[in-house]
């Protein structure tokens, strides 16, 4: 059974600070995905990633997929109030796999 | 668009009492799925339909039965319902299903408390 870990489960932080989020595995994946996810919302994807060592930008953030294909990274940088939210990495295991989400990274930023 | 939308947004059941929560899409995706979300356990897949009139068990669907009558609804129901079905539902859809360009769109979630 694949398992997908998340740290920190919480984070607080002041605005303007960076932060990163760790997400790992116990095998390796085919690709693994981020999304953010609002209260009283659903899930939204921010990036997908599927190459080792591959990095990713979207503004102030970075994700970072490792060498050997079983962890990755999201990393905030100067934080603001609106990145406040819970982030998901999900990750499929072989073509046609279902996605496998992590247990969530509870983000608070404030101003 | 409207997306992926959920009914109903809130729901109060006691134990023992049935519901039906109803999915719809009008992004003409071929795959829908049912997840639970609980406090500290990330998003948990229920049941799955790869097309019309098709569905499958996911991780946790003990309790839960699914019908994809239509492409563009996606029900979940519940016989008898448990406090430990209490959670957080969402339905999500999907184009170029199991491959690495998937992307899931979701629902604004349905808010189940079971007494």
């Amino acid at each position: 059974t694949q398992l997908l870990e998340q740290s920190p489960q919480f984070l607080s932080i002041q605005e303007g600070e960076n932060l990163t989020v760790y997400c790992n595995s116990s095998s390796v994946f085919s690709s693994l995905q981020w999304y953010r996810q609002e209260p009283g919302e659903g899930p939204v994807l921010l990036v997908t990633v599927v190459t080792g060592g591959e990095v990713k930008k979207l503004k102030r953030l970075t994700f970072q997929f490792g060498d050997a294909r079983k962890d990755s990274s999201l990393h905030i940088t100067a934080a603001q109030p609106g990145d406040t939210g819970l982030y998901l990495c999900a990750a499929t295991y072989n073509q046609g796999g279902k996605l496998i989400f992590g247990q969530g990274t509870e983000l608070s930023v404030k101003p | 668009n409207a997306g992926v939308t959920q009914t109903p947004k809130f729901r109060v059941l006691k134990t023992g009492q049935s519901m039906t929560l109803l999915c719809a899409q009008d992004m003409n995706h071929e795959y829908m799925y049912w997840y639970r979300q609980d406090p500290g356990m990330g998003l948990r897949l229920i049941h799955y339909s790869v097309g019309e009139g098709t569905t499958a068990k996911g991780e946790v669907p003990d309790g839960y039965n699914v019908s994809r009558l239509k492409k563009q609804n996606f029900l979940l129901g519940l016989e008898s319902a448990a406090p430990s079905q209490t959670s957080v539902y969402f339905c999500a859809s999907s184009y170029a299903p199991g491959t690495v360009q998937e992307t899931q769109y979701f629902g604004p979630g349905t808010r189940l408390l079971v007494l």
